[in-house]
């Protein structure tokens, strides 16, 4: 079985910090991926990474930055929280030939920004 | 347009009937499709993929694809209480190669019994 593991499940932080979320998959995934999910907003691609060092911009990657050194992990970073940034963030990984299967994805870390 | 498309509902099904979940999409080169249930507070966990036109089935759940119609579809037979959730379709671009997935926002189906 795919496990994606995310280091937290909730996470309190203040305005202002440098927040890092940690995101590792056992499965020798390509690809690795990073989304928030707000309520009626569905799941927003903030950004994704389809090889080490390698990364690529979501669709709102304002405010994030990413790091992918190691093929197995890929962390988040906000630079400097706001409370905009409050919600579910949930890591996701894929692999395969053809990149043609699903994702998979962790447990999901809430985050709130006081 | 929204690439992918889902009526949110919610769907308001009883216990062990069939419950319909549709989904449409706007990428005709779109090569394979997906289906995630979320409970409430919980992280999708995938449950059906898809690839060729045509019926797929596993256990009471069977995906429908007729990318001639770019729909795909999801049945869920003798629906249970713990059916109810949010299903998500997702769609990957034929011309992504780095296994990038558009979803939907999601359709709420809650099952009564």
């Amino acid at each position: 079985d795919v496990k994606v593991t995310q280091s937290s499940r909730y996470l309190v932080k203040r305005t202002g910090e440098k927040v890092f979320l940690e995101c590792v998959q056992d499965m020798d995934h390509e690809n690795m991926f990073w989304y928030r999910q707000d309520p009626g907003l569905g799941l927003r691609l903030i950004y994704f990474s389809y090889d080490v060092k390698m990364k690529e911009k979501g669709d709102i990657p304002e405010g994030y930055s990413v790091s992918r050194e190691k093929k197995e992990r890929f962390s988040l970073i906000l630079e400097s929280a706001s409370t905009n940034q409050t919600s579910m963030y949930l890591c996701a990984s894929s692999g395969g030939q053809g990149n043609d299967q699903p994702q998979h994805f962790g447990d999901g870390t809430r985050l709130s920004i006081l | 347009q929204k690439e992918v498309e889902q009526n949110s509902g919610p769907l308001s099904v009883p216990e062990g009937a069939i419950a319909s979940l549709n989904c449409t999409y706007s990428d005709r080169v779109s090569q394979s499709f997906f289906w995630y249930r979320q409970y409430s507070g919980k992280s999708p966990e995938l449950i059906m993929s898809i690839y060729s036109n045509g019926d797929k089935e596993d256990g009471r759940f069977t995906a429908q694809l007729n990318k001639a119609s770019q729909y795909v579809s999801l049945l869920i037979r003798d629906s249970q209480p713990s059916d109810s959730a949010t299903y998500l379709c997702a769609v990957k671009s034929g011309s992504s190669n780095t296994g990038k997935l558009i979803f939907g926002q999601g359709t709420t189906l809650q099952v009564k019994p």
